[in-house]
């Protein structure tokens, strides 16, 4: 597709429940990133991928998050044993190698 | 780690005015300048981007100038819109690629 497409929308989880995000990437493009945004402002690079490998996950706080990138499915972020904390908008971004990053529209998950 | 700085956080003007906002960096390695535009309940859009070996830019409206020395970035958009208003964030690579370190954001709204 022309845009990176993100499901769902809004995602709520009671406290200690999984949470499991998709992004599809744009067509062509081999790089995908997941950010998080907490408090409106706050950025922070979680994990990418170079196709279905692993490129850079020293933003994941592996204890509870997990993330894939499997060939002809969306890639997936996962939450186990979701905390308040955790309550933020997710974001997706994928990339060729210009450098230019394309974000989603996000996912909106709320910790109860 | 790359610390990036944005100045000023939010920015108040009347359209046709002009809008300059400011970002510092820390890491004398990067060579990548990008700004980003927010809007309500929507991901980053790259707006503008620069390289270490180009003073200045611009796109229509926008354009973005680089002091290496000082190791700080403007986005300058001239002529403002109503549309213009969003949140506008700097985010210069940390380290690796396009690990963004994204700057505190600037709330810009443009009164008609």
């Amino acid at each position: 597709g022309e845009e990176v497409a993100q499901t769902p929308k809004h995602l709520v989880r009671g406290e200690g429940q999984k949470a499991k995000l998709y992004c599809a990437p744009i067509k062509g493009h081999s790089y995908v990133f997941w950010y998080q945004q907490v408090l409106k402002n706050e950025f922070k690079f979680l994990i990418s991928f170079q196709n279905e490998n692993v490129f850079d996950e020293t933003g994941m706080p592996k204890e509870r998050f997990s993330a894939k990138c499997l060939p002809n499915s969306p890639c997936s972020l996962e939450i186990q044993a979701t905390k308040l904390e955790d309550s933020a908008v997710y974001f997706c971004a994928s990339t060729d190698r210009n450098e230019k990053l394309f974000f989603g529209s996000g996912t909106q998950l709320s910790v109860l | 780690g790359e610390n990036v700085e944005q100045h000023p956080s939010t920015l108040s003007v009347q359209e046709g005015d002009s809008a300059v906002i400011k970002c510092t960096y820390s890491d004398s390695a990067s060579n990548y300048f990008p700004w980003y535009k927010q809007e309500l309940g929507k991901g980053p859009q790259l707006i503008i981007d620069i390289r270490s070996n180009v003073g200045e830019k611009k796109d229509q409206r926008i354009a973005v100038t680089l002091n290496k020395t000082a190791k700080h970035f403007s986005l300058h958009i001239t002529e403002t819109q109503p549309e213009d208003s969003a949140v506008y964030f700097c985010a210069p690579p940390g380290t690796g690629f396009q690990k963004l370190v994204f700057g505190t954001g600037t709330r810009l709204l443009v009164s008609p």
